[in-house]
C-alpha cells in the first residue's frame, strides 16, 4: 500500500543547531515533494516545492534534499531558532502503483520544538 | 491582503444537523481544495474544484456536499450522514490546478474546527 511517513515523535533540538525532519514514501513516483510548516490551530504554509529531477533545494535556512531511490526527502533548517518550533508536513504530488489519477497527499507531520 | 478566509473559526453541529463552512479567497486562483485533518493523520482531501461550477470528490467525500457558484467562494456542507464529523477543516486554493504536471504551491486559510454537542 501507498505510505509517506515521517517521525510521529516530536523533535527536540538546541537553539543553534541543524534540525533534519525525514519523509519517507513508499508506492509512489512522485513528480515533486513540497514541505509545508503548520502551527497550532492554523493551516499550513507553504515553505520549498523540489521536483523529481533536483537533488536540492535552498531557502534561507531552509534546505531540501530528494532522493528517489532512497524514496526519500530531507528538510533542514540551520541554526535554529525558537520561532521555527512548528509542525512540519510533506506533501507528494504522485501517481500510485495503479496509475490512479496524481493527487497531492500530506504526510502526518513532525513537532519540531527548538529550545534555548 | 490577499487570502484565504475561512469562517467560523469554531463550529458546532447538532445531531442530525447540516451545517457549512465558508471559504472565501481574493487570490483569483482557479483551483479551491478541501481537507480534514484529524490527530495523528495527514491532512485528507474531501472535495476539490479546478475551475468554478465545477467540482470532484476526493478521498473522503461521504457525508460532504460543495458548491462553486463563484471563483471566489467554495462552501463545505457536512451533512448529518457524516458519521464522525469532528476534525480540523482546512480549505485552500492554488493558481491552477496542476496534480501531477508541474506542481502547485497551496495557500490555506486558517481553518475551522468541528465538534459535535
Amino acid at each position: 500500500s501507498q505510505k509517506i511517513e515521517q517521525n510521529s515523535e516530536a523533535l527536540n533540538i538546541q537553539e543553534g543547531k541543524t534540525a533534519t525532519l525525514t519523509c519517507n514514501y513508499t508506492n509512489y513516483s512522485p513528480a515533486y515533494l513540497q514541505w509545508y510548516r503548520q502551527d497550532p490551530g492554523r493551516g499550513p504554509v507553504f515553505l520549498l516545492l523540489i521536483r523529481e529531477n533536483e537533488k536540492e533545494k535552498r531557502k534561507e535556512r531552509l534546505k531540501v534534499t530528494f532522493d528517489t531511490t532512497l524514496k526519500q526527502s530531507l528538510f533542514h533548517i540551520t541554526a535554529s531558532q525558537p520561532a521555527d518550533s512548528a509542525t512540519y508536513l510533506c506533501a507528494l504530488d504522485a501517481r500510485g502503483e495503479t496509475g490512479t489519477a496524481s493527487k497531492l497527499t500530506f504526510g502526518t507531520g513532525t513537532r519540531l520544538q527548538v529550545t534555548l | 491582503d490577499g487570502g484565504i478566509t475561512q469562517s467560523p473559526k469554531y463550529l458546532f453541529r447538532k445531531e442530525g444537523q447540516n451545517v457549512t463552512l465558508s471559504c472565501e479567497q481574493n487570490l483569483n486562483h482557479d483551483a479551491m481544495y478541501w481537507y480534514r485533518q484529524d490527530p495523528g493523520q495527514g491532512l485528507r482531501l474531501i472535495y476539490y474544484s479546478q475551475i468554478v461550477n465545477d467540482f470532484q470528490k476526493g478521498d473522503i467525500a461521504e457525508g460532504y456536499s460543495v458548491s462553486r457558484e463563484k471563483k471566489e467562494s467554495f462552501p463545505l456542507t457536512v451533512t448529518s450522514a457524516q458519521k464522525n464529523p469532528t476534525a480540523f477543516y482546512l480549505c485552500a486554493s492554488s493558481i491552477e490546478f496542476r496534480w501531477g504536471t508541474g506542481g502547485q504551491k497551496l495557500f490555506f486559510g486558517s481553518g475551522t474546527q468541528l465538534s459535535v454537542l
